[in-house]
């Protein structure tokens, strides 16, 4: 059964600092992983869609990493900006395209 | 364009009602799915249609809980005899329906039981 794991569960830096979320996956079968954004009270918003042929993808100032071996994501944010404080999801998307979902990383970005 | 839609985005019930949950996808998305989000929690996957069937509702909790999507299109999640610990976020999500495509999630219906 697969088991999504993020660390850490809290992150407060200073506004633009670089920062890394990560994320650990126990079965290395996904097919792909995604990273979503989700504010108070609201739903998910899709960051990043990593296929499982695929290394890395980046949109702007968040670039998200794929290790499959290792069972391992990344989510790296460049100079982070008070606007990116939200809790960050990441995901693993399995054979039926149903997705297994971390309890998330809460940043606060603080100016 | 519009984006996923729930109707309505806070119910409050008491033990042992039936409630009904109401899911627009985006237009033309042909996959929708359903997951819950307790608080502190990530979403937990309960059911996935493919077109009017159920492909996967191996996250369904019970009996209780039961969901249709009758034309392909808007979707309603039914819990009978609602208990306390049904109470969460009810998250819907369309997307194309392609393999590993990305899902756009709604806002969510938050369920209270008392």
């Amino acid at each position: 059964k697969q088991e999504v794991t993020q660390i850490p569960a809290a992150l407060s830096v200073p506004e633009g600092e670089n920062l890394v979320l990560n994320c650990s996956f126990t079965d290395s079968a996904i097919y792909n992983l995604q990273w979503f954004r989700q504010d108070p009270g609201k739903g998910l918003t899709s960051l990043l869609l990593i296929q499982s042929s695929q290394r890395e993808q980046t949109s702007g100032r968040l670039n998200a990493s794929l290790d499959k071996s290792s069972g391992r994501s990344t989510l790296y944010i460049a100079a982070s900006q008070p606007g990116d404080s939200a809790t960050y999801l990441c995901a693993s998307g399995g054979a039926t395209n149903k997705l297994i979902f971390g309890t998330g990383t809460l940043l606060a970005v603080q100016p | 364009g519009a984006g996923v839609s729930q109707t309505p985005s806070n119910k409050v019930t008491e033990k042992g009602k039936y409630v009904e949950l109401r899911c627009d996808p985006i237009s033309g998305h042909t996959a929708l799915y359903w997951y819950r989000q307790s608080l502190g929690q990530g979403p937990e996957f309960l059911i996935y249609f493919q077109g009017t069937g159920a492909a996967d509702d191996s996250g369904l909790p019970n009996d209780r809980f039961f969901a249709v999507r009758p034309e392909g299109s808007v979707s309603t999640l039914k819990i009978q005899r609602t208990e306390r610990g049904d109470s969460a976020v009810y998250l819907c999500a369309s997307s194309l329906g392609l393999y590993g495509d990305t899902q756009y999630f709604g806002p969510g219906t938050r369920l209270t039981v008392l």
